[in-house]
């Protein structure tokens, strides 16, 4: 979906590396979500949040931390990147009508740390 | 967390009938089951919403028995384009969303 975009699309990473990944959206969602999904696997949740100042940690958090900086931006970061930390990673936002909720996904980050 | 279960994998070929079904014996009472499509290396993609009976668009259907402790969704007439995973959401009470491994479609000629 282009109203939720993804930086960078691709990264290749040494272990042990600080790396950010950003991701906007213009679709004036309050709610942003962080996924990873390995190989032939389903989606895990990272983290989440619900508004500028709410932040939540979903099934998979350990090694990862999150920023908020606007309604429209959210940013996943790997503090001290790690081999098994290579995933692909996509940004959701959700317009959190109540029921509904339905969830629109970023391209995706493809992330190697070697 | 709770987690809806659907099949793992499925199997057809060009101009059938597909129902894949979920199960989610716990959903919450005021939340709707949700079905997104997913294509490789693409985000997953909003197909169908529902929260009883049947719901139909330009794409699928969505049963959901009265109990709404399962939904099935049908996709008529699928062809070769309709190869891609196909994800049942639903919320329990108090827990977020989950995804499942989700249902993996091939479409055979």
């Amino acid at each position: 979906d282009a109203d939720v975009t993804q930086t960078p699309r691709n990264r290749i990473t040494k272990t042990g590396k600080r790396i950010m990944l950003e991701c906007s959206q213009t679709k004036g969602h309050d709610r942003m979500y962080w996924y990873r999904q390995d190989p032939g696997l389903g989606l895990q949740l990272i983290y989440y949040s619900f508004d500028v100042k709410d932040i939540n940690k979903g099934e998979i958090s350990d090694g990862y931390s999150v920023s908020r900086q606007a309604q429209a931006k959210f940013s996943l970061s790997l503090e001290s990147a790690i081999p098994n930390q290579t995933a692909l990673y996509f940004c959701a936002t959700s317009d959190g009508v109540t029921g509904t909720d339905t969830q629109y996904f970023g391209p995706g980050t493809r992330l190697t740390v070697l | 967390l709770a987690k809806t279960t659907q099949p793992i994998s499925m199997d057809s070929y060009e101009g059938q009938e597909v129902n894949i079904t979920c199960s989610h014996n716990n959903i919450a009472t005021n939340d709707y089951i949700t079905w997104y499509q997913q294509f490789p290396s693409q985000g997953p993609r909003f197909i169908i919403q529902g929260y009883k009976t049947k719901v139909t668009n330009e794409v699928a259907s969505l049963f959901i028995p009265a109990d709404r402790k399962s939904s099935t969704l049908s996709l008529p007439r699928v062809s070769l384009s309709d190869t891609a995973v196909y994800y049942c959401l639903a919320r329990w009470a108090g827990n977020m969303l989950t995804f499942g491994g989700g249902t993996r479609l091939m479409v055979k000629p």
